[in-house]
């Protein structure tokens, strides 16, 4: 299976800040990367697919950036309603997997 | 737009078979793949496996061929069967449509409990 590390494990942040959470694949798993956004309580939204691609009705402070092994999400402009818990995953070859999730505190 | 709308039993003994079933509206199965995925309270997300319009599956080997995924065209539905549960099982289960754009739309999550 290929394991996808995220770091850091939690974060925290000021409204107006930019973040970014880094995922790294235990191998090459070309362009098929995506980021999640789980609210409390709530079924995860896909963000962003294929790297960099932003799903509809996602705001384009959102963006996604990498290849190979190592990828990037970034948020620029944090807002309050950005507190979450952040994964991302990979479906290039089975079992689809997923990082441990990054927790996204806002100060 | 596409929904997806999922439902079953939530309280399972030990042994028991989980059944869920996703409802899927907007869109058609040609060209797309359906997946299950499924949260542990607290942890994160485990992909337990997708079917396509053609009714091919692929499963996580992790489920140790406990699982099957099928499909009802006619009523615009697929369903999960898990067999032989434990509490390990115990689990936030979700549908969702995807890949190969990501997973999107999910279904609203269905806590499914194994407990004697």
């Amino acid at each position: 299976d290929i394991q996808m590390t995220q770091s850091p494990s939690t974060l925290s942040a000021s409204v107006g800040d930019r973040v970014t959470i880094s995922c790294r694949a235990s191998q090459s798993i070309s362009t098929w990367l995506a980021w999640y956004q789980q609210k409390p309580g709530k079924a995860p939204r896909l963000l962003i697919f294929k790297v960099s691609s932003l799903e509809n009705g996602v705001p384009p402070r959102f963006s996604g950036s990498g290849s190979g092994t190592q990828f990037t999400l970034t948020i620029e402009g944090l807002q309050p309603d950005d507190l979450a818990t952040y994964y991302c995953q990979q479906y290039n070859s089975y079992p689809y997997t997923f990082g441990q999730g990054t927790k996204l505190e806002i100060k | 737009q596409v929904q997806l709308q999922q439902w079953g039993a939530g309280l399972l003994k030990p042994s028991e078979t989980l059944s869920l079933t996703c409802a899927v509206s907007g869109a058609s199965f040609s060209g797309h793949y359906w997946t299950w995925i499924r949260q542990p309270p607290g942890k994160g997300l485990e992909w337990i496996g997708e079917i396509d319009h053609a009714g091919i599956t692929k499963y996580n080997p992790s489920l140790k061929g406990r699982v099957t995924i099928s499909l009802d065209m006619s009523k615009n539905q697929f369903s999960l069967s898990l067999i032989s549960l434990t509490a390990a099982d115990t689990a936030l289960y979700y549908c969702a449509k995807g890949p190969p754009d990501g997973f999107a739309p999910w279904g609203q999550g269905t806590l499914v409990t194994v407990s004697s």
